[in-house]
């Protein structure tokens, strides 16, 4: 039964500390979402990326978040310095390939791991 | 821009009645919606999705979904409740925004359907 797999499930740590999150994404999904999610702002788009490359990472604070994909079996996000506004719940999401004649029935759904909370104090 | 609206942040439903979660969207071009579910502590899961053909969906765990083009809505139903569908569900559509991935989708609020015994 394939799965997104998530590492840390739970974090917490003191303002100031670099906080990293890791993803495994299916084996052949060629794109990798970020998500924040928090009561508040509900569910969040950070960054994207496809066959390892960044797409989009608008959503993203830039001055302390970075996203990448070393390999196509591992995707980090990266908090430095982590502040107590980033406590949220971060999913990675990853798709199968969209085909490339970009047809209705290429188009797939996200499959999301289980998350990780993460409590800034 | 792409948008979803969902209108109700909860639903309660009494288990063996029909439920509906509501659903609009704001799309440029044609439709494609999606419904996922997210049980507590987990990620979302899908259900299903709308590209073209039939407009009503069937999905996973006895979900269906109706896509009326003339209202802009793709409403999530179910003829029966079980109190184990008591979840968040999330109603999203593709981003369609010019240069954008189409693996890219945006999601709804997100509606918490509580069912009662």
């Amino acid at each position: 039964d394939a799965r997104v797999t998530q590492t840390p499930r739970d974090k917490v740590t003191e303002m100031g500390q670099e906080v990293t999150m890791r993803c495994q994404p299916i084996l052949g999904h060629n794109t990798v979402f970020w998500y924040r999610q928090t009561m508040m702002q509900g569910l969040e788009l950070l960054a994207y990326f496809r066959n390892r490359a960044p797409l989009d990472d608008s959503g993203m604070p830039k001055d302390r978040f970075s996203a990448e994909m070393p390999d196509a079996t591992l995707a980090t996000l990266k908090i430095q310095p982590s502040e107590p506004r980033d406590s949220a719940v971060y999913f990675c999401a990853s798709g199968l390939p969209v085909g490339t004649s970009g047809g209705a029935s290429s188009y797939n759904e996200q499959f999301f791991g289980p998350g990780t909370r993460l409590t800034v104090l | 821009a792409q948008s979803v609206a969902q209108p109700e942040d909860q639903v309660n439903v009494a288990e063996g009645n029909p439920l509906t979660v509501k659903c609009t969207y704001s799309v440029s071009g044609n439709p494609y919606l999606f419904w996922y579910v997210q049980y507590p502590n987990r990620g979302l899961q899908f259900l299903l999705k709308y590209i073209t053909g039939d407009n009503l969906v069937k999905g996973s765990y006895g979900f269906e979904a109706e896509f009326n083009k003339s209202q802009t809505s793709f409403h999530l139903k179910k003829p029966s409740a079980l109190v184990s569908d008591s979840a968040l569900y999330f109603c999203a559509v593709r981003d369609t925004t010019p240069y954008s991935s189409a693996s890219k989708i945006i999601f709804g609020s997100g509606t918490r359907l509580s069912i009662r015994p």
